[in-house]
């Protein structure tokens, strides 16, 4: 069985740009969340989606959002990227309730 | 609110035991989770332990869970330089009701001397 498939694997933008990060979950699991990795910060949750409606959000600013479709894949959009953005994003899937299990990520540099 | 800490340095021999340690706050958290990450890779899931358990065995690895203090430990057997990595402890928090949202540890980097 295929893991989770996150695209791109790196990313260069440019401050105020915006960029859309891709994740594809383990077949069959319908439970996405999304995580932000940074040395200062650690791993900290974004949001969660299941059944294409967000079921969980974490503590982050409105510019960044996310949605599913209906065959659960995922993105995660950020606007106006600002320097403070630059972070390895991790994508994880599940069947409902059951542990997470994460992609690769992608690595995020705003310069 | 709620908090997993954990002590950011650990080195071993090989061939010793490992122990990596782990405090949470959230008492009524269901699952509590130990990952582990190598260097450019995502986290790779390797055990779980359920909150009405106090332990649990996986080949090398053990977890003991003491509920009252709130301390979770993974102990690696036979510890080999392949499982040099940053270990993550983490606990699922009572709200939300799912498993999606979980609260990390700063995570331990775990060196393993031949």
């Amino acid at each position: 069985k295929a893991g989770v498939t996150q695209t791109p694997r790196y990313l260069i933008k440019t401050r105020g740009q915006q960029v859309t990060l891709s994740c594809s979950p383990i077949s069959g699991h319908r439970s996405v969340s999304w995580y932000q990795q940074t040395p200062g910060q650690g791993l900290q949750f974004l949001f969660e989606y299941f059944s294409e409606t967000q079921r969980n959000k974490g503590n982050f600013p409105g510019r960044f959002s996310g949605r599913q479709f209906s065959n659960s894949r995922s993105e995660m959009n950020v606007s106006t990227l600002e320097l403070g953005d630059s972070a390895l994003y991790l994508c994880a899937s599940s069947l409902d309730d059951s542990p997470l299990h994460f992609g690769n990520g992608t690595r995020l540099t705003v310069t | 609110g709620e908090d997993v800490e954990q002590s950011l340095f650990l080195s071993v021999r090989e061939g010793d035991s490992s122990v990596i340690n782990c405090t949470y706050t959230d008492s009524s958290s269901t699952y509590l989770y130990w990952y582990k990450q190598e260097p450019g890779a995502g986290l790779q899931l390797l055990t779980y332990i359920f909150s009405n358990m106090d332990m649990k065995q996986d080949q090398r690895l053990t977890v003991l869970l003491n509920k009252k203090d709130k301390h979770l430990s993974l102990r690696i057997a036979d510890t080999q330089t392949g499982d040099s990595a940053i270990y993550f402890c983490a606990e699922s928090p009572s709200y939300g009701g799912s498993q999606g949202n979980l609260i990390f540890g700063k995570g331990t980097k775990l060196s393993v001397k031949p």
